[in-house]
């Protein structure tokens, strides 16, 4: 079973450059995030989606867009990479509903470096 | 505002000695509560939830964790580590209703020597 799927794994970037990172889940399921991670600051919501064609701003979106045209896949996009920007980003996704426990099931992350 | 604290950024075990991670929470409803572990160069797995019940739960890896509300506290325990569990633990509450409600502390990483 694949689970989440992140594409590219590593990437360097200039800055004002642009790029996109590509997340694909087999699970069918409907909620799929995208997280920033850096050094002692835990995990940072981005952007997340709660189905197809919906998308919503998370805790950090500033610089960042996604897009979800497939269940199955969702797009986070720089548009002008910035030095700021140099991170690993997780994408993850979950079951919805009332009373689920919103566990999450993560990638294996894309580390981004911006110059 | 919910919070979640990890107060040790790094622990060090040796081998075959018992390890306990902290884990303080602010939340203002019933709180889902989780451990993450994240291996080196991975992404990260779930090891352990509450939600309800008995409030000590067990994981996978011989992991357990106890719920105490009165200390707002979740801590991870297990009484005998291995070299293979080194690696970068973090603690997360939420909502239930939804991952995106759900907060990560900044992680504890454990390394453990022979």
């Amino acid at each position: 079973n694949a689970g989440v799927t992140q594409t590219p794994k590593f990437r360097v970037l200039k800055t004002g450059q642009s790029m996109t990172l590509l997340c694909a889940q087999d699970m069918n399921h409907e909620y799929m995030y995208w997280y920033r991670q850096d050094p002692g600051m835990g995990l940072r919501l981005i952007h997340y989606s709660v189905g197809e064609g919906t998308t919503a701003k998370g805790e950090v979106p500033d610089g960042y867009n996604v897009s979800r045209l497939k269940k199955q896949n969702f797009l986070l996009g720089l548009e002008s990479a910035a030095p700021s920007q140099t991170s690993v980003y997780f994408c993850a996704s979950s079951v919805p509903g009332q009373g689920n426990t919103g566990e999450l099931f993560f990638g294996e992350g894309s580390r981004l470096t911006v110059l | 505002a919910q919070s979640v604290t990890q107060p040790d950024i790094h622990i060090t075990v040796s081998e075959g000695a018992s390890l306990e991670l902290r884990c303080n929470y602010s939340y203002g409803a019933t709180p889902y509560l989780f451990w993450y572990v994240q291996s080196p160069g991975q992404g990260l797995q779930l090891l352990l939830k509450y939600f309800s019940g008995d409030t000590l739960v067990q994981g996978i890896k011989g992991f357990e964790a106890e719920f105490k509300r009165s200390q707002s506290s979740f801590n991870l325990r297990k009484p005998s580590v291995h070299w293979s569990d080194a690696a970068e633990y973090f603690c997360a509450v939420g909502a239930g209703t939804g991952g995106f409600k759900t907060i990560f502390g900044a992680g504890t990483r454990l390394f453990v020597k022979a």
